[in-house]
């Protein structure tokens, strides 16, 4: 059974840095692309980032220069280090397994909130 | 930026059909993939490619895409199937992903 765990969320201040954590397992992970979506509080889905087999990477224009995506195949982990939050990247951070899209698993999310 | 704009909801009888689109420029051209999402709950896939069901999405579910506009119809709509409902689109002319705004489908 493919699962996607995330982790890493919690409260943090405007400016500040969080690095968020997905552990895969069910499934062969270094064969899979991966990406990283948010969805706000009561708001819809938006696409944060991308990234492929070996170092293709893609992310949202909201987020570019601020998170980086990574993955480490060897502990089937995809990670996302957000530097500089800010009040509109509060949000539930889900991993998702797929090419740019679709996806056909989720994770339950983790929530990040940016707030002093 | 690419945008794709779906109405916020749809309300619909038990037993008749939802019809929720997806609109956007030149969206025949780009391969159109459909979520559905229930409180509380992550989304799952229910329609990839304009109109490949994945395994377990009920046949009620199909899709379809043309010029403008795409579709996501659920027939003989049970009250199982409220919830809200994401298009999302790879728009290679700016390498972004894009999600519409999301439709409520409400079942009376």
């Amino acid at each position: 059974e493919v699962q996607l765990v995330e982790s890493g969320g919690g409260l943090v201040q405007p400016g500040g840095s969080l690095r968020l954590s997905c552990a895969a397992s069910g499934f062969p992970f270094s064969s899979h692309e991966m990406n990283w979506v948010r969805q706000a509080p009561g708001k819809g889905l938006e696409w944060v980032s991308y990234i492929s087999f070996g170092s293709t990477i893609f992310y949202a224009d909201s987020v570019k220069g601020r998170f980086t995506v990574s993955r480490d195949n060897a502990k089937s982990s995809l990670y996302l280090q957000m530097n500089g939050l800010r009040d509109e990247d509060t949000a539930v951070y889900y991993c998702t397994r797929g090419p740019l899209c679709p996806y056909d698993s989720w994770g339950q999310g983790t929530l990040v909130t940016v707030s002093s | 930026s690419y945008v794709l704009t779906q109405p916020p909801s749809v309300s619909v009888a038990p037993g008749k059909t939802a019809t929720i689109t997806c609109g956007g420029s030149k969206i025949g051209s780009k391969s159109v993939h459909w979520y559905q999402q229930k409180p509380g709950q992550a989304p799952i896939l229910v329609m990839s490619y304009d109109s490949d069901r994945p395994s377990g999405i009920p046949e009620r579910f199909s899709g379809s895409n043309s010029e403008s506009t795409a579709t996501l119809t659920i027939s003989r709509v049970e009250a199982g199937d409220e919830a809200d409902y994401y298009c999302q689109v790879w728009d290679s002319g700016s390498d972004q992903v894009v999600f519409g705004g999301g439709t409520e489908l409400t079942v009376l």
